[in-house]
Protein backbone atom coordinates (compact mmCIF):
# COMPACT_ATOMS: atom_id res chain seq x y z
CA UNK A 1 0.00 0.00 0.00
CA UNK A 2 1.94 2.81 -1.43
CA UNK A 3 1.90 6.40 0.32
CA UNK A 4 1.63 9.69 -0.31
CA UNK A 5 3.61 9.64 -3.58
CA UNK A 6 5.20 13.55 -4.59
CA UNK A 7 7.39 13.89 -7.81
CA UNK A 8 10.00 15.14 -8.59
CA UNK A 9 11.60 14.92 -5.31
CA UNK A 10 14.08 17.73 -6.96
CA UNK A 11 13.24 20.51 -9.40
CA UNK A 12 15.63 23.16 -10.59
CA UNK A 13 13.97 26.06 -12.43
CA UNK A 14 15.20 29.26 -13.73
CA UNK A 15 13.62 32.50 -12.47
CA UNK A 16 10.84 32.95 -14.51
CA UNK A 17 10.29 29.61 -15.80
CA UNK A 18 7.13 27.51 -13.92
CA UNK A 19 7.03 24.60 -11.96
CA UNK A 20 4.80 21.51 -11.63
CA UNK A 21 4.73 19.14 -8.28
CA UNK A 22 2.42 16.40 -8.17
CA UNK A 23 1.41 14.65 -5.63
CA UNK A 24 -0.79 11.34 -5.21
CA UNK A 25 -2.38 10.96 -2.10
CA UNK A 26 -2.74 7.59 -0.40
CA UNK A 27 -5.07 4.90 -1.76
CA UNK A 28 -8.51 5.62 -0.46
CA UNK A 29 -7.70 9.50 0.47
CA UNK A 30 -9.53 11.62 -1.10
CA UNK A 31 -8.41 14.85 0.65
CA UNK A 32 -4.99 16.72 -0.17
CA UNK A 33 -3.04 18.99 1.51
CA UNK A 34 0.13 20.85 0.29
CA UNK A 35 2.59 22.77 2.80
CA UNK A 36 5.63 24.35 1.99
CA UNK A 37 8.66 24.54 4.24
CA UNK A 38 10.85 27.00 3.50
CA UNK A 39 14.53 27.14 5.14
CA UNK A 40 14.81 27.13 8.98
CA UNK A 41 11.58 27.46 9.31
CA UNK A 42 8.57 25.21 9.97
CA UNK A 43 5.77 24.04 7.95
CA UNK A 44 2.72 26.43 6.66
CA UNK A 45 -0.24 26.01 5.03
CA UNK A 46 -0.98 26.52 1.61
CA UNK A 47 -4.47 24.72 0.31
CA UNK A 48 -6.32 22.33 1.15
CA UNK A 49 -8.61 20.15 -1.61
CA UNK A 50 -11.20 17.58 -2.61
CA UNK A 51 -11.79 16.15 -6.14
CA UNK A 52 -12.17 18.73 -8.16
CA UNK A 53 -12.74 21.38 -5.21
CA UNK A 54 -10.60 23.78 -3.42
CA UNK A 55 -11.62 23.92 -0.01
CA UNK A 56 -9.58 26.71 1.59
CA UNK A 57 -6.71 28.40 -0.13
CA UNK A 58 -6.11 31.00 2.69
CA UNK A 59 -2.68 30.04 3.03
CA UNK A 60 -1.87 30.26 -0.72
CA UNK A 61 -0.14 33.87 -2.10
CA UNK A 62 -2.48 36.12 -3.97
CA UNK A 63 0.10 35.35 -7.43
CA UNK A 64 1.38 32.89 -9.37
CA UNK A 65 0.65 29.95 -7.24
CA UNK A 66 -2.59 27.54 -8.27
CA UNK A 67 -3.29 24.21 -7.15
CA UNK A 68 -5.79 21.59 -8.62
CA UNK A 69 -6.83 18.44 -7.94
CA UNK A 70 -8.88 16.93 -10.87
CA UNK A 71 -11.05 13.95 -10.98
CA UNK A 72 -8.53 12.00 -12.16
CA UNK A 73 -5.25 11.86 -11.74
CA UNK A 74 -2.90 13.47 -8.77
CA UNK A 75 -2.89 16.77 -7.68
CA UNK A 76 -0.89 19.53 -9.01
CA UNK A 77 0.91 22.80 -6.98
CA UNK A 78 1.65 25.07 -10.04
CA UNK A 79 4.24 27.98 -9.16
CA UNK A 80 4.09 30.39 -12.81
CA UNK A 81 7.07 32.95 -12.98
CA UNK A 82 9.25 31.25 -10.22
CA UNK A 83 11.93 33.76 -7.91
CA UNK A 84 14.41 32.62 -5.71
CA UNK A 85 11.67 33.12 -2.68
CA UNK A 86 9.69 30.14 -3.83
CA UNK A 87 12.82 27.98 -2.94
CA UNK A 88 11.89 25.64 -0.62
CA UNK A 89 10.21 21.92 0.07
CA UNK A 90 6.66 21.44 -1.21
CA UNK A 91 4.71 18.53 0.93
CA UNK A 92 1.42 17.27 0.56
CA UNK A 93 -0.50 15.34 3.02
CA UNK A 94 -3.58 13.02 2.46
CA UNK A 95 -6.34 12.28 4.56
CA UNK A 96 -9.27 9.68 3.84
CA UNK A 97 -12.33 12.09 5.01
CA UNK A 98 -13.35 15.88 6.03
CA UNK A 99 -12.66 15.97 10.11
CA UNK A 100 -10.29 13.22 10.02
CA UNK A 101 -8.27 13.88 13.18
CA UNK A 102 -5.98 11.10 13.25
CA UNK A 103 -3.08 13.31 11.51
CA UNK A 104 -2.58 13.32 7.92
CA UNK A 105 -0.13 11.10 6.19
CA UNK A 106 2.76 13.39 4.50
CA UNK A 107 4.77 12.39 0.92
CA UNK A 108 8.63 13.00 1.18
CA UNK A 109 8.19 16.52 -0.34
CA UNK A 110 9.43 18.48 -3.59
CA UNK A 111 12.82 20.67 -2.86
CA UNK A 112 12.30 23.44 -5.58
CA UNK A 113 15.34 25.61 -6.44
CA UNK A 114 15.41 28.61 -8.53
CA UNK A 115 18.32 29.83 -10.00
CA UNK B 1 -6.19 31.34 16.56
CA UNK B 2 -4.36 28.45 17.90
CA UNK B 3 -0.99 28.13 17.82
CA UNK B 4 2.12 26.34 19.06
CA UNK B 5 5.64 27.52 20.70
CA UNK B 6 8.71 25.15 20.14
CA UNK B 7 10.73 26.72 23.06
CA UNK B 8 14.20 25.11 21.97
CA UNK B 9 15.37 25.57 18.71
CA UNK B 10 18.22 22.94 19.15
CA UNK B 11 18.95 19.75 22.14
CA UNK B 12 21.96 17.94 21.64
CA UNK B 13 21.85 15.03 23.89
CA UNK B 14 24.17 11.99 24.54
CA UNK B 15 23.40 8.99 23.46
CA UNK B 16 21.14 6.78 25.87
CA UNK B 17 20.44 9.91 27.66
CA UNK B 18 16.68 10.94 28.29
CA UNK B 19 15.34 13.78 26.21
CA UNK B 20 12.26 15.84 26.85
CA UNK B 21 11.51 18.19 23.95
CA UNK B 22 9.13 21.41 24.99
CA UNK B 23 5.73 22.07 23.51
CA UNK B 24 3.31 24.90 24.73
CA UNK B 25 -0.12 25.32 22.34
CA UNK B 26 -2.75 28.11 22.98
CA UNK B 27 -6.21 27.90 22.02
CA UNK B 28 -9.36 28.75 23.44
CA UNK B 29 -10.96 25.82 22.32
CA UNK B 30 -10.31 21.89 23.05
CA UNK B 31 -7.49 21.35 20.81
CA UNK B 32 -6.00 18.06 18.88
CA UNK B 33 -2.15 17.83 18.85
CA UNK B 34 0.60 16.29 17.24
CA UNK B 35 4.24 15.33 17.08
CA UNK B 36 5.84 14.74 13.93
CA UNK B 37 9.52 13.85 12.82
CA UNK B 38 11.38 14.42 9.92
CA UNK B 39 14.44 12.79 9.19
CA UNK B 40 17.19 14.47 6.88
CA UNK B 41 15.35 15.42 3.54
CA UNK B 42 12.79 13.39 4.21
CA UNK B 43 8.86 14.13 4.59
CA UNK B 44 6.84 14.28 8.45
CA UNK B 45 6.08 10.94 9.93
CA UNK B 46 3.69 10.82 12.51
CA UNK B 47 5.12 10.34 15.79
CA UNK B 48 2.09 10.27 18.18
CA UNK B 49 -1.50 11.88 18.53
CA UNK B 50 -3.52 13.70 21.68
CA UNK B 51 -6.80 13.38 20.63
CA UNK B 52 -8.43 13.44 23.69
CA UNK B 53 -8.78 10.45 26.79
CA UNK B 54 -5.33 9.33 28.68
CA UNK B 55 -3.52 12.35 28.57
CA UNK B 56 -0.48 10.09 28.39
CA UNK B 57 0.08 9.09 24.75
CA UNK B 58 2.69 6.83 23.49
CA UNK B 59 4.07 6.51 19.97
CA UNK B 60 6.12 4.76 17.74
CA UNK B 61 10.26 4.57 18.40
CA UNK B 62 9.55 4.56 22.36
CA UNK B 63 8.42 8.06 22.62
CA UNK B 64 5.41 9.42 24.59
CA UNK B 65 3.98 12.65 24.97
CA UNK B 66 1.91 14.35 28.37
CA UNK B 67 -1.19 16.46 27.88
CA UNK B 68 -1.48 19.37 30.29
CA UNK B 69 -4.24 21.39 30.04
CA UNK B 70 -3.63 23.43 33.45
CA UNK B 71 0.20 23.99 31.68
CA UNK B 72 -0.94 24.36 28.17
CA UNK B 73 1.84 22.26 27.29
CA UNK B 74 2.84 18.87 25.41
CA UNK B 75 6.17 17.86 25.72
CA UNK B 76 7.45 15.04 24.32
CA UNK B 77 9.74 12.52 25.99
CA UNK B 78 12.42 9.41 25.70
CA UNK B 79 13.89 7.84 28.46
CA UNK B 80 16.66 6.77 26.16
CA UNK B 81 17.92 8.36 22.87
CA UNK B 82 19.47 6.61 20.19
CA UNK B 83 21.75 7.44 17.18
CA UNK B 84 18.88 6.97 14.90
CA UNK B 85 16.66 9.81 17.09
CA UNK B 86 18.72 12.53 15.36
CA UNK B 87 15.98 14.29 13.64
CA UNK B 88 13.75 18.03 13.36
CA UNK B 89 10.69 17.56 15.50
CA UNK B 90 7.52 19.37 14.73
CA UNK B 91 4.25 19.69 17.30
CA UNK B 92 1.50 20.95 15.72
CA UNK B 93 -1.93 21.66 16.28
CA UNK B 94 -5.40 21.14 14.08
CA UNK B 95 -8.36 23.06 13.28
CA UNK B 96 -10.49 23.11 10.07
CA UNK B 97 -8.37 20.87 8.30
CA UNK B 98 -5.68 22.95 8.95
CA UNK B 99 -2.44 21.41 10.68
CA UNK B 100 -0.36 24.87 12.50
CA UNK B 101 3.44 23.70 13.12
CA UNK B 102 5.64 24.78 15.58
CA UNK B 103 9.23 26.11 14.00
CA UNK B 104 10.64 22.88 15.45
CA UNK B 105 13.57 21.65 17.62
CA UNK B 106 16.64 19.86 16.26
CA UNK B 107 17.82 16.71 18.29
CA UNK B 108 21.15 15.75 17.96
CA UNK B 109 22.59 12.66 19.80
CA UNK B 110 26.11 12.87 21.35
CA UNK B 111 27.59 9.58 20.56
Amino acid sequence: NAGVMQNPRHLVRRRGQEARLRCSPMKGHSHVYWYRQLPEEGLKFMVYLQKENIIDESGMPKERFSAEFPKEGPSILRIQQVVRGDSAAYFCASSPRQGYEGGYTFGSGTRLTVV
Amino acid sequence: AQSVTQLDSQVPVFEEAPVELRCNYSSSVSVYLFWYVQYPNQGLQLLLKYLSGSTLVKGINGFEAEFNKSQTSFHLRKPSVHISDTAEYFCAVIRNEKLTFGTGTRLTIIP
